[in-house]
């Protein structure tokens, strides 16, 4: 199946910097990336949608100024958690849609984010 | 009501045993179902993915959409200590770069 490559897959940050997340297609290109959150024994929320070439569409609730997201490239879309505190740490997964007949979306590994 | 509900169980069965995971959903405009498993710490795999009503069967998974109940199952052959995972339901609209909407996920460990 199609890959989809997340990095890091785990990162500590003090509480106040930033982190950045990548998400990558590795083998095709995505016009469509989407990015989540997952807290423990929780199922995926939606945190926004992200388009190459144009702004993130963000979800109800999700703050677009904490939560940056760029799509530069067909292949990469990057997730910037800024001034980062505590109750950030959570679970963030992208995935991605091969745009193939059958519309089928891939995950990437995940980032574990702890914020100290 | 949430549009898509789906047991979060926990559910845990004996090695061997056919297991059966299940989700209903209230809009009937979804057409494209998926199952995806996920493990502990780990971003969700596709499992399984079906079009419309009808099934789908890969080794010892099986797939059922039954639109008209607006209900979806996947079930587990043989099971093996290895399939013990979350299971997600998602499912979608329409074709194309379209967002997911997902079950609360349902627990699942097989036991030796």
């Amino acid at each position: 199946g199609a890959v989809v490559s997340q990095h890091p897959s785990w990162v500590i940050c003090k509480s106040g910097t930033s982190v950045k997340i990548e998400c990558r297609s590795l083998d095709f290109q995505a016009t469509t990336m989407f990015w989540y959150r997952q807290f423990p024994k929780q199922s995926l929320m939606l945190m926004a949608t992200s388009n190459e070439g144009s702004k993130a569409t963000y979800e109800q609730g999700v703050e677009k100024d904490k939560f940056l997201i760029n799509h530069a490239s067909l292949t990469l879309s990057t997730l910037t958690v800024t001034s980062a505190h505590p109750e950030d740490s959570s679970f963030y997964i992208c995935s991605a849609n091969t745009g193939q007949l059958g519309n089928t979306i891939y995950f990437g590994e995940g980032s574990w984010l702890t914020v100290v | 009501q949430k549009e898509v509900e789906q047991d979060p169980g926990p559910l845990s069965v004996p090695e061997g045993a056919i297991v059966s995971l299940n989700c209903t959903y209230s809009n009937s405009a979804f057409q494209y179902f998926m199952w995806y498993r996920q493990y502990s710490r780990k971003g969700p795999e596709l499992l399984m993915y079906t079009y419309s009503s009808g099934n789908k069967e890969d080794g010892r998974f099986t797939a059922q959409v039954d639109k008209s109940s607006k209900y979806i199952s996947l079930f587990i052959r043989d099971s093996q200590p290895s399939d013990s995972a979350t299971y997600l339901c998602a499912m979608t609209k329409i074709q194309g770069a379209q967002k997911l909407v997902f079950g609360q996920g349902t627990r699942l460990t097989i036991n030796p």
